[in-house]
């Protein structure tokens, strides 16, 4: 009965690579999004989605590319992967958007690029 | 920038004491969230409080927010060694665009 679940779990990959990270949530909600927490638990919003519609672009390399297929999936693909990139990545989820409510995160994907 | 700070960034207590987590922000907002985050997890949330709104209850848990000083605290009574966690406050802009913005988080540990 997961609400939001991410796959992977954990990343380990090469500096170059490319990856990606699935996310899905089962909550009927309409707006996603995706954070980054850095080593020192800095929390960030990188990009949200309403609907599939891109609403929020953080200023993020666009190495990093959103994709939402329906509502309920957002998923992150990273291209050229860089040792910066090494970090938890967290999905989330609400009904609407900020500043309706509260945001439901998955488990996080930990992130080490070597 | 927006960015709420926490304060204290760590909290070390004796189980059964009150916990105490302040936060501060920059820009006037709609409404401000608490969140906890166990280790390795995601965040789970807590509670909201809206911009007109100045105490709030939930369970053990006490939110106050004083717009005019742009801060809350959250308020954790007769702790428990499950509330050993990091938590975070996250606000919105209410001239802005549509996201959160956290801090950086209080960790909080209780002692048994």
């Amino acid at each position: 009965d997961t609400a939001v679940s991410q796959t992977p779990k954990y990343l380990v990959t090469q500096m170059g690579n490319d990856k990606s990270i699935k996310c899905e949530q089962n909550l009927g909600h309409d707006t996603m999004y995706w954070y980054k927490q850095d080593s020192k638990k800095f929390l960030k919003i990188m990009f949200s989605y309403n609907n599939k519609e891109l609403i929020i672009n953080e200023t993020v390399p666009n190495r990093f590319s959103p994709k939402s297929p329906d509502k309920a999936h957002l998923n992150l693909h990273i291209n050229s992967l860089e040792l910066g990139d090494s970090a938890v990545y967290f999905c989330a989820s609400s009904i609407g958007q900020v500043p309706r409510g509260e945001q439901f995160f998955g488990p996080g994907t930990r992130l080490t690029v070597l | 920038s927006q960015q709420g700070e926490e304060d204290p960034q760590a909290l070390s207590i004796q189980e059964g004491e009150n916990a105490t987590m302040n936060c501060s922000y920059k820009t006037s907002i709609n409404n401000l969230q608490w969140y906890r985050q166990n280790s390795g997890r995601g965040l789970v949330h807590l509670i909201l409080i809206r911009s007109n709104e100045r105490e709030k209850h939930s369970g053990r848990l006490r939110v106050t927010l004083d717009t005019s000083k742009k801060s809350s605290s959250l308020l954790i009574t007769a702790s428990r060694a499950a509330d050993t966690a990091s938590y975070f406050c996250a606000t919105d802009w209410d001239q802005g665009a549509q996201k959160l913005v956290f801090g950086q988080g209080t960790r909080l540990t209780i002692n048994p």
